[in-house]
């Protein structure tokens, strides 16, 4: 079983739609958690932290469940701009300050 | 503005032909890291260093080494490429368990 699992994808979604993806994690020790943006042939860049009581910053919602071990983010009126692969972090436990990515969750979205 | 610069961001290099790709950051960043990402997968952490202490993953092949001559720059030196190794190489920092910043990568082709 991979450490950080995400549906691949991809998601085509139009203008407006709201979208949503999980990430599953296998180790239950992990302490922090990460959506990270990656535009095609770029560098990842940080979208959000995930907090336990579940944190919102603008469009984008993501949640922790700890007891299923998954985190979500949710994208509302989602933009053309929106359109990239959404990297799933979590911080491996029992490590320095290892972070372990999933594979990523592509998204389109269509006029 | 501090950043994590990545040269050269593309590096051609020949089967066999030792090739090192750089990293500097001005950030002030204890910990600096190296990833490796090919095509549609998640980025995979090669090491990384937490101040000057190197850790090493432990499926990382020898043929990848590093140097971390002082705080602001971190090398990732591939001792003899093979066409497996061509992906782009990531650098990221991060202060203790803060989120990564992420370089913009050198992409690296082996002919």
């Amino acid at each position: 079983r991979k450490e950080v699992e995400q549906d691949p994808g991809p998601f085509n979604v139009p203008e407006g739609a709201t979208v949503a993806f999980n990430c599953t994690y296998s180790n239950s020790a992990s302490q922090s958690f990460f959506w990270y943006r990656q535009d095609c042939r770029k560098e990842p860049k940080l979208l959000m932290s995930v907090y336990s009581s579940g944190n919102e910053d603008g469009r984008f919602t993501a949640q922790l469940n700890r007891a299923s071990q998954y985190i979500s983010l949710l994208i509302r009126d989602s933009k053309l701009s929106d359109s990239a692969t959404y990297l799933c972090v979590v911080h491996k436990a029992g490590g320095y300050n290892k972070l372990i990515f999933g594979a990523g969750t592509r998204l389109a979205v269509h006029p | 503005d501090a950043m994590v610069i990545q040269n050269p961001r593309y590096q051609v290099t020949q089967f066999g032909k030792p090739v090192t790709l750089s990293c500097s950051q001005t950030l002030n960043h204890n910990v600096m890291y190296w990833y490796q990402q090919k095509s549609s997968q998640a980025p995979k952490l090669l090491f990384h260093y937490y101040d000057k202490d190197f850790n090493n993953e432990a499926d990382t092949p020898d043929n990848f080494q590093s140097r971390r001559p002082n705080t602001s720059f971190c090398f990732l030196d591939i001792r003899s490429p093979g066409l497996g190794d061509a992906a782009m190489y990531l650098c990221a920092t991060s202060r203790d368990s803060s989120p990564l910043h992420f370089g913009n990568g050198t992409r690296l082709t082996v002919t």
